[in-house]
């Protein structure tokens, strides 16, 4: 059974960086072929989809956060991070981790999630 | 504003039926597979449906989709007070090369 779990501060300052890291059990981020994700959730709205990566390189970013966005594999630790740069209220959001259902397939459903972890941009 | 429409909410007796559209375009829906998650209160999305109208193992058959053209329902019968929630239906966006969900639609059981 795969596990998500993530990790990082719940505050963050305006026009600072966010960095989170989804820890992964259960699966290999580097040999299970799957691309691996970020989404978040501000409060009382919906789900907006961030971005993907897949270890050997391929990576896909939503057009609006493109330019903040970076997805990384820590391949030592089985682990994969969002780092998200100036970040203002608007980026106040609970944040999942994911991973796409089937092998090579960026288009695939999300078929195991993390359990969110609450993020607030303030001073 | 999402790029897949779904309505705000729709809700009805236990036991009844209900059904949740979800409208895209060619460049999603149209030409890619469309899923459906639940999101109960306070915590993660679940996968309900994928590939259109498969269903994961554990997802109960009261649970039902369907695809035709660029729009897309889920199906939910017999419902009961366990189905409240918010539900999500997502898909790959061709054109924009990304992941897109709908708006989102509460089911609200009376």
């Amino acid at each position: 059974q795969v596990q998500l779990q993530e990790s990082g501060p719940g505050l963050v300052t305006p026009s600072e960086t966010l960095f989170l890291t989804c820890s992964v059990s259960g699966a290999s981020i580097t040999s299970g072929g799957h691309y691996w994700d970020w989404i978040r959730q501000p409060p009382g709205r919906g789900l907006e989809w961030i971005g993907s990566i897949y270890f050997r390189g391929s990576s896909y970013h939503h057009t609006s956060l493109k330019s903040r966005v970076t997805i990384s594999v820590v391949t030592s630790k089985n682990q994969f991070s969002l780092r998200l740069t100036s970040v203002t209220a608007a980026d106040t959001a609970v944040y999942y981790c994911a991973k796409h259902m089937k092998q090579f397939q960026v288009f695939s459903p999300f078929d195991s999630w993390g359990q969110g972890i609450r993020v607030t941009v303030s001073s | 504003q999402s790029v897949l429409t779904q309505p705000p909410s729709v809700s009805a007796a236990p036991g009844q039926e209900v059904t949740i559209s979800c409208s895209g375009g060619n460049s999603n829906i149209g030409n890619n597979y469309v899923c459906w998650y639940q999101q109960l209160p306070g915590t993660a999305p679940k996968l309900l449906i994928y590939d259109n109208d498969k269903r994961p193992s554990g997802i109960a058959d009261r649970f039902s989709g369907s695809k035709s053209g660029t729009s897309a329902i889920l199906g939910i019968t017999g419902l009961q007070t366990g189905d409240e929630a918010d539900y999500y239906c997502g898909s790959w966006d061709s054109t924009l090369s990304m992941y897109v969900f709908g708006s989102g639609t509460q089911v609200t059981v009376l």
